[in-house]
């Protein structure tokens, strides 16, 4: 199975900063990584699939980069909002699998 | 508006059965791909099984294969997952899941709000 990593497991800001999270594949998947937004008790939310496709009613300051192995997630300014866990997802194999996902606290 | 409404969790006793249900409207339902996703509380997505449009395909992660059956009946616009053989590490929230395509090779477009299944004895 293809192993998904993110980094960092937890990541503390403020409104207004700029944020990445990487995700990494254990073998390429060129550009097939999904990005979900999860807030406590609620179901995941696409944010990005195709590495960067950004889904519709998605705020523009999220954005996807990477391709092969290496992924990032930036958020430009932090919102209230965005204070949530992302995961992200490959689907290059029918095997899913979903990085480990990354909390995103308010300092 | 597009809407998944799973059904069918409850609290299990260890080696018994249970059967989780997804109501799908507000798209043509026979067209794409579907998806079972659970989570544990507090933990990660854990993908569990697939099925394509047709029901042509399907996929189980290796922690579920030979336990758990995917199917679905496009006429009543609805996904199933008959889970046997139940551990407590089957216990978790799981959620139904469209695919962006026809088969469940594509990513969840659209999540479930999910059903509890608690496995205990």
């Amino acid at each position: 199975d293809i192993q998904m990593t993110q980094s960092p497991s937890t990541l503390s800001a403020s409104v207004g900063d700029r944020v990445t999270i990487t995700c990494r594949a254990s073998q390429s998947i060129s550009r097939w990584l999904a990005w979900y937004q999860q807030k406590p008790g609620k179901a995941p939310k696409l944010l990005i699939s195709r590495a960067s496709s950004l889904e519709s009613g998605v705020p523009s300051r999220f954005s996807g980069s990477g391709s092969e192995t290496e992924f990032t997630l930036t958020i430009s300014s932090l919102q209230p909002d965005d204070f949530a866990t992302y995961y992200c997802q490959q689907y290059n194999n029918v095997f899913h699998t979903f990085g480990q996902g990354t909390k995103l606290e308010i300092k | 508006e597009v809407q998944l409404v799973e059904s069918g969790g409850g609290l299990v006793q260890p080696g018994r059965s249970l059967r989780l249900s997804c109501a799908a409207s507000g798209f043509k339902f026979d067209v794409y791909g579907m998806h079972w996703v659970r989570q544990v509380p507090g933990k990660g997505l854990e993908w569990v099984s697939g099925i394509s449009w047709n029901s042509g395909k399907i996929g189980y992660a290796d922690s579920v294969k030979g336990r758990f059956t995917i199917s679905r009946d496009n006429a009543k616009n609805s996904l199933y997952l008959q889970m046997n053989s139940l551990t407590s590490a089957d216990s978790a929230f799981y959620y139904c899941a469209k695919a962006y395509g026809d088969s469940y090779y594509y990513y969840m477009d659209v999540w479930g709000k999910g059903t509890t299944v608690t496995v205990s004895s």
